[in-house]
């Protein structure tokens, strides 16, 4: 089954810094990366996601790249504020069997 | 956007009593839906993908007879949680999909269980 890798485990930036979270995967099926956002004690948001047809996806301040050669995928976020603080989840999806990441804190100190 | 519904969203119990989570998709029909459990500061465990109208699919290692799932309708899966014991003190969060291949999945906003 597919294997998603997530690093790092914890990410702390000043405000205004930019984070970067890398995920890789194992199944070159999977074709779909959704990336989530877990505040705590809630369940886990959707923030992002791309298809495996698509190098690159941008919203706003955070953008995603997939680089289906090297089966890795790639959360940016610019300009972070204390807000974005929170649990990221990476995931791949072969054919709706969605697997994730471990998972990245991230701290954004004001 | 669609909106999925669990609850209880914190539930207490005593040992060897049953609890039932209830997930519902509100705004769109779900024939399938995901139950996970995740442990303090770590990833989501898949425990077993409700299928509306037939049994679920459990992952390896959790039993099916302590964890009873049902999914009767397009737009509600329960999850029970039977003769609980302290060691299955957990978040559990369900996650419901738009039925298209690799659509996103929306989750719930968790049940925190705690089995004195």
């Amino acid at each position: 089954g597919e294997n998603v890798e997530q690093h790092p485990s914890t990410l702390s930036v000043q405000e205004g810094d930019s984070a970067v979270i890398k995920c890789t995967y194992s199944d070159s099926a999977s074709n779909y990366f959704p990336w989530y956002k877990q505040e705590l004690g809630k369940g886990p948001q959707l923030i992002i996601d791309i298809r495996s047809n698509v190098g690159e996806k941008k919203d706003q301040r955070i953008a995603v790249t997939l680089n289906k050669t090297a089966k890795h995928f790639s959360l940016h976020i610019t300009e972070t504020q204390p807000e974005d603080s929170a649990v990221y989840f990476c995931a791949a999806s072969p054919n709706n069997d969605m697997r994730f990441g471990a998972g990245t804190r991230l701290t954004v100190k004001p | 956007g669609a909106v999925v519904s669990q609850h209880p969203s914190w539930v207490i119990c005593k040992s060897g009593t049953s609890v039932k989570i209830e997930c519902r998709s509100l705004d769109f029909q779900a024939t399938t839906m995901f139950w996970y459990r995740q442990f303090p500061k770590q990833s989501l465990m898949l425990m077993a993908t409700s299928n509306e109208g037939s049994k679920a699919t459990y992952e390896q290692g959790v039993e099916k007879d302590k964890f009873l799932i049902n999914h009767a309708s397009l737009t509600l899966s329960t999850l029970t949680v039977t003769s609980a014991h302290p060691e299955d003190s957990s978040f559990y969060i369900c996650s419901a999909g738009g039925g298209a291949v690799n659509s996103p999945l929306h989750f719930g906003n968790g049940t925190r269980l705690t089995v004195t």
